[in-house]
């Protein structure tokens, strides 16, 4: 069976500071992971995604993750949070053709 | 990346109504398209899955005749809630992926209240 979880319900950070929120994940197989952001009451918006190439990547608005095999992990980090980063995030795996799974997400507060 | 629309973005109903959300996919032919449903500060869950030419899966506990899915073309989807009541209030989302392919595409969600 496959799972996402993700460690923390909610992560506050100041303005100018790192933004780490954390994503580990159970799968038999060699899943795709995902990013999502949204904020409230819109859709998902993509943030970035691993398909078994580069292990560092690099999404949108700054945001990175690292796919870590031996640790199945998949942790979104920031290095500098902006205001506009407040925000619901989802971590999801799935495979080819499947639906996604989603983590239960993180909101992310920004304080200036 | 692929667009795709949703439609109405916000419902109001009274209960013991039914209510359709379509979701059109405006670039793409989707083979595949999957319904979930967003409870207030939750996460996704999965309703169903849908396949051209094919009926829905639907998965545990979500009623088929309750929530009727209809993947008419391969650029529409519909999503009836039938007999709405005051618990089927939540945020609906759909989402639309290429055969054999992982990403997915995600509609603006449509936000239904049942009074």
């Amino acid at each position: 069976a496959q799972s996402v979880t993700q460690l923390d319900s909610h992560v506050s950070v100041s303005e100018g500071t790192p933004v780490l929120l954390r994503c580990n994940y159970s799968s038999s197989y060699s899943p795709s992971l995902f990013w999502y952001v949204q904020h409230p009451n819109k859709g998902l918006q993509l943030l970035l995604k691993y398909t078994s190439a580069a292990t560092l990547v690099k999404g949108i608005n700054g945001f990175e993750a690292e796919f870590k095999k031996s640790e199945t992990s998949f942790h979104l980090t920031k290095p500098s949070a902006h205001m506009s980063d407040a925000a619901e995030y989802f971590c999801a795996l799935n495979q080819a053709g499947t639906a996604l799974i989603f983590g239960k997400g993180t909101t992310l507060s920004v304080s200036s | 990346g692929a667009v795709v629309s949703q439609h109405p973005s916000r419902v109001i109903c009274k209960s013991g109504t039914s209510v359709k959300i379509e979701c059109r996919s405006l670039d793409f032919q989707a083979t595949t398209m999957f319904w979930y449903r967003q409870f207030p500060k939750k996460s996704l869950m999965l309703m169903a899955t849908s396949n051209e030419g094919s009926k829905a899966t639907y998965e545990q506990g979500v009623e088929k005749d309750k929530f009727l899915i209809n993947h008419a073309s391969l650029t529409l989807s519909t999503l009836t809630v039938t007999s709405a009541h005051p618990e089927d209030s939540s945020f609906y989302i759909c989402s639309l992926s290429r055969s054999g392919t992982y990403e997915q595409y995600f509609g603006p969600g449509t936000r239904l209240t049942v009074t």
